[in-house]
């Protein structure tokens, strides 16, 4: 079963515009990651962050983690058009499930040239 | 250096018929998972390995799934008497750790897209 469910289902934006994607998960975890996924391709490892950290950055990626509220958010800026994909959040339950990510539904973001 | 790969990329077989899904981790890496993935759903797990010892099956769906890594390395996921429900995308990934002091990022393989008829 999904853990974690992603705000908004759906979002399209101009090249140029950050765009924001939210994560809501359920249980208490060891880190949480975040992936991207093309049409028709794999899923790609993005950034990871860790429980007791907040904030993490990665090139035009900024992913932020409130542990206290259950949920992360990904901010892509300056946005391209190659940045058109699915983006999904899965987390790391370690503590209590083993090792497997449990992932999220995904925000599909369109990026107009 | 080679990333997961996975074979076939395609499968269309008929209800009833078993069939087997390889996946062939990168080099080196310890552990070794599996998931499914439905058309606009995220991935879902089904079992993971650490060397040849399969750690957690509960992500399995009945009996008629089951997976083996017997060397540690290349891994087959195999589904018995295949029904139209069955029909996903199958997707392995490898992570070169799994401990609890280590970080678990998973490099995830092109998939196989299986279709039961």
């Amino acid at each position: 079963s999904q853990q974690g469910e992603e705000d908004p289902q759906a979002l399209s934006i101009q090249e140029g515009e950050n765009a924001t994607m939210n994560c809501s998960y359920k249980t208490s975890i060891n880190n949480l990651q975040w992936y991207r996924q093309n049409s028709g391709r794999g899923l790609v490892h993005l950034i990871l962050i860790r429980s007791n950290e907040r904030e993490k950055h990665s090139g035009r990626l900024r992913v932020t983690l409130d542990t206290s509220k259950k949920s992360s958010s990904l901010l892509i800026t300056a946005s391209r058009a190659a940045d058109t994909a699915s983006y999904f959040c899965a987390t790391d339950a370690r503590k209590t499930s083993g090792s497997r990510l449990t992932f999220g539904e995904g925000t599909q973001l369109t990026v107009n040239p | 250096g080679a990333g997961v790969s996975q074979s076939p990329r395609y499968k269309v077989t008929k209800r009833g018929q078993d069939v087997a899904l390889r996946c062939d981790p990168i080099s080196g890496h310890v552990s070794l998972y599996w998931y499914r993935q439905a058309l606009g759903q995220g991935p879902e797990f089904l079992t993971y390995f650490n060397y040849e010892a399969q750690q957690d099956k509960s992500g399995l769906p009945n009996d008629r799934f089951s997976a083996e890594r017997p060397e540690g390395s290349i891994s087959t996921l195999t589904i018995q008497r295949t029904e139209q429900r069955d029909s996903a995308m199958y997707r392995c990934a490898s992570s070169l750790k799994n401990t609890f002091s280590s970080y678990n990022e998973q490099f995830f393989g092109p998939g196989t897209r299986l279709t039961v008829l």
